[in-house]
């Protein structure tokens, strides 16, 4: 099934560990992002990808970083997690840049600091 | 970027229409409208957008009037499933940083 695929669903960290979030998608879309979820504060954008080798920073892309080596791949590390850090992730892409047409979302990968 | 305003919860009843109003007084010109649904543990759906006027397809409407300062979600007859957070994003066309507000919780009951 075509789509978003996130990995891992879920995992506790101590904090100080490095941690990279997972996501593929198989669409051929241009542009990837990344947000978090938190309770009463809804989805917050942290990086994003218009297209393979660039990437920009969202509203919240303090403590974490992105790398964009192919269309496929969109990773999200944590270099050194901070208990802040504990949230949902959500990865997902569009076909083109921009608010026009689609956002397609991965399951999530809910990320507990400790 | 348009800041986004939404209620934060709403109840309904099975059958009955739904109405949820976005607001969003700063929008600019080459800013669309877009709502999304989420359930619980998964990740947000797409729903419906718009520029201006009236969107309609098969699961909603989206009215938005000519000053574009608000936009209203309607969902006919709404049934338990629909029972979801409701996010309005606004933005435009030609720009990734795209921001969600807080979401409107529907809770819809028999």
């Amino acid at each position: 099934i075509a789509g978003i695929t996130q990995a891992p669903t879920s995992q506790i960290l101590a904090a100080g560990r490095r941690m990279t979030l997972r996501c593929t998608q198989d669409m051929r879309h241009n542009a990837m992002y990344w947000y978090r979820q938190d309770l009463g504060l809804g989805l917050r954008l942290i990086h994003y990808s218009n297209t393979a080798g660039t990437t920009g920073k969202g509203e919240v892309p303090d403590g974490y970083s992105v790398s964009r080596a192919n269309t496929d791949d969109f990773p999200l590390t944590l270099a050194s997690a901070v208990p802040s850090q504990t949230s949902v992730y959500f990865c997902a892409s569009s076909r083109d840049r921009g608010a026009v047409g689609e956002l397609f979302f991965g399951e999530g990968s809910r990320l507990t600091v400790l | 970027l348009a800041k986004t305003t939404q209620p934060i919860s709403m109840d309904s009843y099975e059958g009955q229409e739904v109405n949820i109003t976005c607001s969003h007084n700063n929008i600019a010109t080459n800013d669309y409208i877009t709502w999304y649904q989420q359930f619980p543990s998964q990740g947000p759906r797409f729903i419906i957008q718009g520029y201006k006027t009236k969107v309609t397809n098969e699961v909603a409407s989206l009215f938005i009037p000519a000053d574009r300062k608000s936009s209203t979600l309607s969902l006919p007859r709404v049934s338990l499933s629909d029972t979801a957070v409701y996010y309005c994003l606004v933005g435009p066309y030609n720009n990734n940083d795209m921001r969600f507000g807080a979401g409107t919780r529907l809770t819809v009951k028999p």
